[in-house]
């Protein structure tokens, strides 16, 4: 079974340029998630999908980011102006349903660094 | 959402069993005991979870005291492989409950 996939792997930006990273859950999960991880820390919880419709994105900047779930299967995050602050690795993961019962899987992590 | 706490880290020797605390005292009827790891450079990997029962699958063991406050990731023979930072979390039931990452333990299995 194909795991969730993530691209790019890795990116560097200067500061102010945006960048765009792009997720694949595994098939048939209705549950979409973005984390970012800082260096040292353990991940935080961006924004949740459930479908294509949000269902938490209250720790999401929306100052400068933004996610998307349109046809409620890939996802796209965006960060325009990136800031110093937002070098990190960018995990999306997946599960089947909203329920806790149901495990979240993870993908690879996209590592993002601005200089 | 409950708080876990766990030593920051700690080693284990390869072969032997490796066992993993956590306290989760506050945790309440409706919630489970979620473990994940995360090898350098990889996505958190899903170990195991349980809400009142021990659990075993191909990867550990969890022990769940009875009155829930505690639980032991047991990782039977440590391999070299195993050197990751484990994070113990408590996740509500129902929809919509998502996982909160704490500090974690950063295992070290030395041959």
């Amino acid at each position: 079974e194909a795991g969730v996939a993530q691209s790019p792997r890795y990116k560097i930006i200067e500061k102010r340029q945006s960048v765009a990273f792009w997720c694949n859950p595994i098939s048939g999960h209705a549950t979409l998630y973005w984390y970012q991880q800082i260096l040292g820390q353990g991940p935080k919880l961006l924004i949740q999908f459930q479908n294509n419709g949000v269902v938490d994105d209250s720790q999401l900047p929306k100052d400068r980011f933004s996610a998307e779930r349109l046809k409620g299967v890939d996802s796209t995050l965006k960060i325009q102006p990136a800031k110093l602050e937002d070098s990190a690795v960018y995990l999306c993961a997946s599960s089947l349903g909203e329920s806790s019962g149901n495990t979240i899987y993870f993908g690879e992590g996209s590592w993002l660094t601005v200089v | 959402d409950a708080k876990t706490t766990q030593p920051p880290s700690m080693d284990c020797a390869e072969g032997r069993a490796a066992n993993l605390p956590c306290n989760h005292s506050t945790i309440s009827g409706n919630e489970y005991v979620y473990w994940y790891r995360q090898i350098h450079s990889q996505g958190p990997q899903y170990i195991i979870h349980g809400l009142k029962n021990n659990e075993t699958n191909e990867m550990a063991s969890l022990i769940i005291t009875e009155d829930r406050k505690s639980s032991t990731l047991i990782l039977p023979h440590a391999t070299l492989r195993d050197t990751a930072v484990y994070y113990c979390i408590v996740r509500p039931l129902g929809a919509g409950n998502k996982l909160t990452f704490g500090g974690g333990t950063r295992v070290l299995v030395k041959p």
